[in-house]
């Protein structure tokens, strides 16, 4: 079946580091790929996506890009900021089902 | 614009009580989902639905049930509850295939507590 691999956390930062978090994927064909946020006490935000290979999905700095080859689908932002800190969730969908990673949560001290 | 509403945002049940976990979207969805999240374990899907009067199990549905009688509601019921069952809940909704790869919107989930 189609399952997500996520980098484990916690991930603590200082504010302005470079981030990774890495994420893999396993599934046939051409998945979509997602990146979700979650805020303390929140539901998922939907922080970015991408629905081909080499698609590179972006949002608030945050980029991503759809790797077929290497079945990956890395989290970047180049200078996070303290309101970054958050839970971070890799996910796959094919036809009508979501599979989503465990979740990385990230802190960012000032 | 609500989107997806979850009630409640908190309970507390007995073991062996019974509860419906409430979740309507207003966005004209085909597709519902509801997921558990326990710590460092990710989301599990328990049930979803492609639209009205069909349902179906995911990866984590024994100890649930759902119904999809109308678009908008898609409520998840607990007949039993175990400590096993504590746990956040999220609903979510999505259109379906036919609009394209579009996103899933999410309610501000349920936090259960079995005891």
């Amino acid at each position: 079946g189609n399952s997500v691999t996520q980098m484990e956390g916690p991930v603590t930062l200082s504010e302005e580091a470079f981030l990774t978090i890495n994420c893999t994927y396993t599934a046939t064909g051409y998945p979509s790929l997602f990146w979700y946020v979650q805020y303390p006490g929140e539901g998922l935000q939907l922080l970015l996506k991408a629905t081909k290979a080499d698609d590179k999905g972006s949002n608030k700095g945050f980029e991503a890009t759809y790797r077929k080859e290497t079945t990956s689908f890395h989290l970047e932002k180049g200078s996070v900021q303290v309101s970054d800190s958050a839970v971070y969730f890799c996910a796959l969908r094919k036809y009508e089902k979501l599979t989503f990673g465990t979740g990385t949560r990230l802190t960012i001290i000032p | 614009n609500a989107g997806v509403t979850q009630t409640p945002k908190f309970r507390i049940l007995k073991i062996g009580q019974s509860m419906t976990l409430q979740c309507t979207q207003d966005m004209n969805h085909n597709y519902m989902y509801w997921y558990r999240q326990d710590p460092g374990m990710g989301l599990k899907l328990i049930y979803y639905s492609v639209g009205a009067g069909i349902t179906d199990k995911g990866e984590v549905p024994n100890g649930y049930n759902v119904s999809r009688s109308t678009t908008e509601d898609f409520p998840l019921r607990l007949e039993l509850a175990a400590p096993s069952q504590t746990s956040v809940y999220f609903c979510a909704s999505r259109p379906g295939l036919h609009m394209g790869n579009t996103e899933a919107f999410f309610g501000q989930g349920t936090r259960l507590t079995v005891v």
